[in-house]
Order: C-alpha cells, then sequence, then structure tokens
C-alpha cells in the first residue's frame, strides 16, 4: 500500500476555507485516496474519495494532482463542528476483506 | 436507520475476566470489522469478517476472538482481559461494492483493572 504523509496539525479560522494536504508519491494506479475524520471521541466518519478526478459531495471537495502524487481535503467554509483528526488513507478499490490502515492524520483545530 | 450500534458503551474489568462486546448492523453490508484504538493513536485492525460464518485477523489479533453468525452481527470477545486491552473499541462495517466506505460505530470504552 501507498504510504501517505500529513501534517500532524493544522488551524483554521471558522468561515474560512481549510485545505488539508496528503502526499502519497509512492501511490498505484488502482489504488484509490481516501478521507475520514474523527471528531474527539466518536468513531471515524468517511468523508470523500477519488482515483483521480476531482471529486465534490456535501461535505467537501477533493483535488488529486494530475501524478497523483498528492492531494488536498478542502472544507469550504469550516465551522467550529469541523474540529477533528482528518485521516487520509490510499488504498485500491473494492476488495475483499480490505484492511483500512488509520495512520496519525491532522489534527485541525478551528478558531473562532 | 440506526446504522451500527454498538454494545456495551462502557465497560469495567478485572484482570481475567471475560467479556463480549456486540456490534449490530442494519444496514445489510457483508463486511464487517473491529477496531481499537489507544489514547493519542490511530485505529488498529482486531479482526474482520467478509460474510456470515467467515472471519479473519487483522492487525493485533491475539487476545481476542470474533464471531459471525449473524450477517447483521458480528461480536468480539475477550477470553481473560488483561490491563494492556484497556482501549476505546470501534466496529464499522461496509459493503462489498464499497469496501473502503466503512461505516463505523459510536465505540465501547473498555477499562481493564
Amino acid at each position: 500500500d501507498a504510504k501517505t504523509t500529513q501534517p500532524p496539525s493544522m488551524d483554521c479560522a471558522e468561515g474560512r476555507a481549510a485545505n488539508l494536504p496528503c502526499n502519497h508519491s509512492t501511490i498505484s494506479g488502482n489504488e484509490y485516496v481516501y478521507w475520514y475524520r474523527q471528531i474527539h471521541s466518536q468513531g471515524p466518519q468517511y468523508i470523500i474519495h477519488g482515483l483521480k478526478n476531482n471529486e465534490t459531495n456535501e461535505m467537501a471537495s477533493l483535488i488529486i494532482t494530475e501524478d497523483r502524487k498528492s492531494s488536498t481535503l478542502i472544507l469550504p467554509h469550516a465551522t467550529l463542528r469541523d474540529t477533528a483528526v482528518y485521516y487520509c488513507i490510499v488504498r485500491v478499490g473494492s476488495n475483499a476483506g480490505n484492511m483500512l490502515t488509520f495512520g496519525g492524520g491532522t489534527r485541525l483545530m478551528v478558531k473562532p | 436507520n440506526a446504522g451500527v450500534t454498538q454494545t456495551p458503551k462502557f465497560r469495567v474489568l478485572k484482570t481475567g475476566q471475560s467479556m463480549t462486546l456486540l456490534c449490530a448492523q442494519d444496514m445489510n453490508h457483508e463486511y464487517m470489522y473491529w477496531y481499537r484504538q489507544d489514547p493519542g493513536m490511530g485505529l488498529r485492525l482486531i479482526h474482520y469478517s467478509v460474510g456470515e460464518g467467515t472471519t479473519a485477523k487483522g492487525e493485533v489479533p491475539d487476545g481476542y476472538n470474533v464471531s459471525r453468525l449473524k450477517k447483521q452481527n458480528f461480536l468480539l470477545g475477550l477470553e481473560s482481559a488483561a490491563p494492556s486491552q484497556t482501549s476505546v473499541y470501534f466496529c464499522a462495517s461496509s459493503k462489498i461494492s464499497g469496501a473502503n466506505v466503512l461505516t463505523f460505530g459510536a465505540g465501547s470504552r473498555l477499562t481493564v483493572l
């Protein structure tokens, strides 16, 4: 599996866009980029995933560089409720018994 | 829909005692997982199941057993609890067609004295 590198922590002002980077320079052609977040003491929550095209849903946007070696999760208007640890995970798509590995992630602090 | 429900939410055990954590999902998902999370750490996979009657070991399976007798339920057992098993346990489930899109439960906090 491709390894991911994320900054350990970031701050963002409430109402501004939060841009969370993730490096995955060893990503393979059939590996997707997944983003999850974990709000304090809660179970992780799926946010978004993509292969090579940019993706957007009601929670966030995912921008993947053309060479696919890095990506950015964008929360367009961060709120205090977005304070959480954000995990970037690279895995092959639907695969029986896939084991998602949640590493250190980025601790995002949204400040008033 | 309730999604993924874990019981109990909190439990305190003495060393050597046994207990079972129950995970129930009402989304008809084929895959189910048990993770543990220690303070300040990421999640580590204990065991998982790709279908009723089948289980497999994850990253940290020692000291735990699991069973999936019904598709909607995934049980995690500790036969002889140890202080090293003090942790928060999360259950998750996913569909075959979206195996990496996991729905997690709220967690079960276990303390072993």
